[in-house]
């Protein structure tokens, strides 16, 4: 069974750092892309970027580019969003989601199929 | 700012048939599958439908999805009220930087 478990709730203060977690299991690691999607509260599904942990190509929705950094450490089937610097305009609902289609290149036929539970994030001070 | 374009909500009784529409460009639907997820209050978001029309395993087939030109619709035939959630769409957009998109979502209220 595929699974995908996200790390716990978060309360932050402006200005610090985060990194949150998501773990696959039931299902090769390696060999699928996995991203991570934002909503705000009380809004609609933003998708931020995706890895593919075999290699750690990484990328990035032109929205997300340079405010978040997405990697991955295949050794544990553990993917990770992280930020440097928060701001209260990042609270939202964190999810992570398994990615399938073409290994080699996400793009086109290739889209979300199993999801995380979602880590909440916020920031405030 | 979503590039996917649905009706803020939708609604039906028990039975009706509900349709979702779904509006791009010819840079993500124009050019790409259409997929549709279902968030149930409070949960993750559920694949719903992929590559247009194909149902995943466990779906029911009350769930209809098709695409025609820069548009797409999911249509729930036989409403119930457990398909009372948010649904969206989603492409790839292949304008400048290529990511995938979702839809600005549709609320679905089972009367």
């Amino acid at each position: 069974e595929v699974q995908l478990v996200q790390s716990g709730a978060e309360v932050k203060k402006p200005g610090e750092s985060l990194k949150i977690s998501c773990k696959g299991s039931g299902y090769s690691f390696t060999s699928y892309w996995i991203g991570w999607v934002r909503q705000m509260p009380g809004k609609g599904l933003e998708w931020m970027g995706i890895i593919y942990p075999g290699d750690s190509d990484t990328r990035y929705s032109p929205s997300f580019q340079g405010q978040v950094t997405i990697s991955a450490d295949k050794s544990i089937s553990t993917a990770y969003l992280q930020w440097s610097s928060l701001k209260a305009s990042d609270t939202a609902m964190y999810y992570c989601a398994r990615h399938v289609g073409n290994p080699e290149y996400c793009g086109g036929d290739c889209f979300p199929d199993y999801w995380g539970q979602g880590t909440l994030v916020t920031v405030s001070s | 700012q979503s590039v996917l374009t649905q009706p803020p909500s939708a609604s039906g009784t028990p039975g009706q048939r509900v349709t979702i529409s779904c509006s791009g460009s010819s840079s993500n639907i124009g050019s790409n599958t259409v997929n549709w997820y279902q968030q149930l209050p409070g949960t993750a978001p559920k694949l719903l439908i992929y590559s247009n029309n194909q149902r995943p395993s466990g779906v029911p087939d009350r769930f209809s999805g098709s695409k025609s030109g820069t548009s797409a619709s999911l249509a729930i035939s036989g409403l119930q009220s457990e398909d009372e959630a948010d649904y969206y769409c989603a492409a790839w957009d292949d304008s400048l930087n290529v990511h995938y998109v979702f839809g600005t979502g549709t609320k679905v209220t089972v009367l």
